[in-house]
């Protein structure tokens, strides 16, 4: 289809072990962000980016996260050592203006044991 | 720092009639504000947004109040359907700067 596609839809991984969350943004959207929303809890901005270059990171709870956008396209959010409260579904979004109207993916749901 | 506020996790509404969901704000200028509504399993959808110079922005059913003096955001669905059943998140940004702060959520349940 032609909206944001995220992969895996679901991830069970053991603490400590290192994940990779994938984004693909609507066909020429220059902006892309991460969100989470662990349960319960709203949606907890995460990074941003605008082309290949993250002018907000200011989210990112620790330095075991890290993302990055190749060809101002597709993004990867890279979590290692995950732990437990690391468990949450990372949502990607993408737009085309600064209107704040963006375009979601479905998420993709981490829990870590 | 620049929040918002949804006070209400829950809110259950009888079919046909009107459902208000209210997000308070700080430190607002120059804001944009908007409304996403998320069904469970699924990514947010945006609804409908209003600028910092506006106090009302209708679409369809829906409708956006914004109290600058209170600073005070509602959103008013009218008639409401089973449909509208999701949970609803008030948001902002800035002009020129492109993220979005999310409030926690409403739970809207109506009821047929």
């Amino acid at each position: 289809g032609a909206g944001v596609s995220q992969s895996p839809s679901n991830k069970v991984t053991e603490k400590g072990k290192d994940v990779e969350l994938r984004c693909d943004p609507i066909s020429g959207h220059t902006a892309l962000y991460w969100y989470r929303q662990s349960l319960g809890q709203g949606l907890e901005f995460l990074i941003y980016f605008q082309g290949n270059s993250a002018p907000d990171k200011s989210g990112l709870p620790s330095d075991r996260f890290s993302a990055e956008r190749t060809g101002g396209s597709v993004s990867t959010l890279t979590i290692q050592r995950t732990q437990q409260e690391d468990s949450a579904v990372y949502l990607c979004a993408s737009s085309h203006d600064n209107t704040g109207e963006l375009f979601f993916g479905e998420g993709s749901r981490l829990t870590v044991l | 720092d620049q929040q918002v506020k949804q006070n209400s996790p829950s809110l259950s509404v009888q079919e046909g009639r009107i459902s208000i969901l209210n997000c308070d704000y700080t430190n607002s200028m120059f804001d944009y504000f908007l409304w996403y509504k998320k069904y469970p399993a699924e990514g947010p959808t945006f609804l409908i947004s209003i600028s910092s110079i506006k106090d009302k922005n209708e679409d369809g059913r829906f409708t956006v109040f914004l109290n600058k003096s209170a600073k005070h955001l509602s959103l008013h669905i009218v008639p409401s359907q089973p449909g509208d059943s999701a949970v609803y998140f008030c948001a902002r940004t800035n002009f020129g700067n492109e993220k979005l702060t999310f409030g926690t959520g409403t739970r809207l349940t109506i009821i047929p």
